[in-house]
Parts: structure tokens; sequence; C-alpha cells
């Protein structure tokens, strides 16, 4: 079946520019994760939603940084104002059950961000 | 200091060889455990969940010391396929926490 997808794969803005970055997850998939993979490092936690609350955003660097999941299902995450330091790879994972950290998640491929 | 810490390697063994890496974790209240793997410009995929006991997947065993607070990852006669970053991941408060990864390169 279909993965998580995750849109788009590339994108190029220059500081001072608001993006947004879209994921879809797995269908039926309750818990969603937004995650910040900086060059040669792991990913960091950003944000966790169960269906359309946000449980969690204790992992935002800044309030430049808003994620949301109105219905439940596709989530997007918008960095205002970007910065040289946002540049990374942002990951979305989804997981089936609401303890998702006691379950897999699984990843998108990531939108790969360069801020010039 | 990080709450997970892995040696980024990177370890460069010829196929068949054994290799085996591991993981620090920080924080005492983390409550289970992962290795994931990662290729390269690829998202992470996981590998297997480490339990108390100890555990295998094929080639691939996993160890836990909760007192010592590190994880082992054990990888048996290894392939070209299993070049790849591996990533120490720690749960706590339905948190993943992410090391930034110990780089496996087997050579023919």
């Amino acid at each position: 079946g279909a993965g998580v997808s995750q849109s788009p794969r590339y994108k190029v803005a220059k500081r001072g520019q608001d993006v947004a970055l879209r994921c879809d997850p797995i269908s039926g998939h309750v818990s969603l994760f937004w995650y910040q993979q900086a060059l040669g490092q792991g990913p960091e936690f950003l944000t966790y939603f169960q269906n359309e609350a946000q449980l969690d955003k204790s992992g935002l660097p800044s309030d430049r940084f808003f994620a949301e999941r109105p219905e439940g299902s596709v989530s997007t995450l918008k960095i205002q104002r970007t910065q040289q330091e946002d540049s990374a790879v942002y990951l979305c994972a989804s997981s089936l059950v609401i303890r998702a950290s006691s379950y897999e998640q699984y990843f998108g491929p990531g939108t790969r961000l360069t801020v010039t | 200091r990080k709450e997970v810490e892995q040696d980024p390697g990177p370890f460069n063994v010829p196929e068949g060889a054994t290799v085996a890496f591991n993981c620090t974790y920080s924080n005492s209240a983390s409550q289970s455990f992962f290795w994931y793997r990662q290729d390269c410009r690829k998202e992470p995929k996981l590998l297997m969940s480490v339990y108390s006991s100890g555990n295998e997947d094929g080639r691939f065993t996993a160890q836990l010391n909760r007192a010592s607070q590190y994880i082992s990852l054990l990888i048996r006669d290894s392939k070209l396929s299993d070049s790849a970053t591996y990533l120490c991941v720690v749960n706590r408060e339905d948190k993943l926490s992410f090391g930034a990864g110990t780089t496996v390169t087997v050579r023919a």
C-alpha cells in the first residue's frame, strides 16, 4: 500500500521567505510526527499529533515554526521568515497506534529545505 | 550532552565479517529502545526493537544493558547490502530521541 508521502521533495527558499511542507500519512494512522534532520545528525523531534490534536510541540525551535493537522490526516509544517539555520531535511512519520513511540513509526522520504 | 551518543564510525569491514557497535543513552527513565537503518539520502526504517533479554533477527543481534545505559548491535556475516547508517533510538514519554548514527560500509 501507499506509504507516507511528503511534498515538495526539495525546496529552495530565500532567507526571509515563508515555506509550507506537506505530509500525507498512511491512511488510518492516528499519530503523526515531524522531525528535523541536519546533515550528519540523527532526526530531531519537532512536534507530535494524535489525530488533529497537537500533543507535544516542545521540539519546535522557535515561534517561526508552526504545524497543523486540522482534519486528523494531512499535516502541514510552516516555517515563517526562513533563516539559513533552517536548512535541513524535514521528515514526517506516522504510526497506527496512540502510544506511537512504542510502535513502529513509518517515515516519509523527507523534504530537503535549503535556505539561501 | 546529547540524550543518545553513538560512535559515528565509519566501520569499514569485508563481506562475511562480524561488526559490532553500541550507543549510550543519558536518561535512565527511557522506556523502549530501537535500531533504525538509514540509507544515504533516504528515510530511516525500523531495523529491530531491543529488549532487555537481548534479541536476534536473522544476522542481527541487539542487546540492552539498563544498568550501564547502553545498547549494542552486532551484525554477523556482513553483506554488501548492510552498508548504511545505523541509528540508535530511545523512547521516553512517547518521544523518540535519535543518535547521530554509526556508518557501516561493507566491501567486497
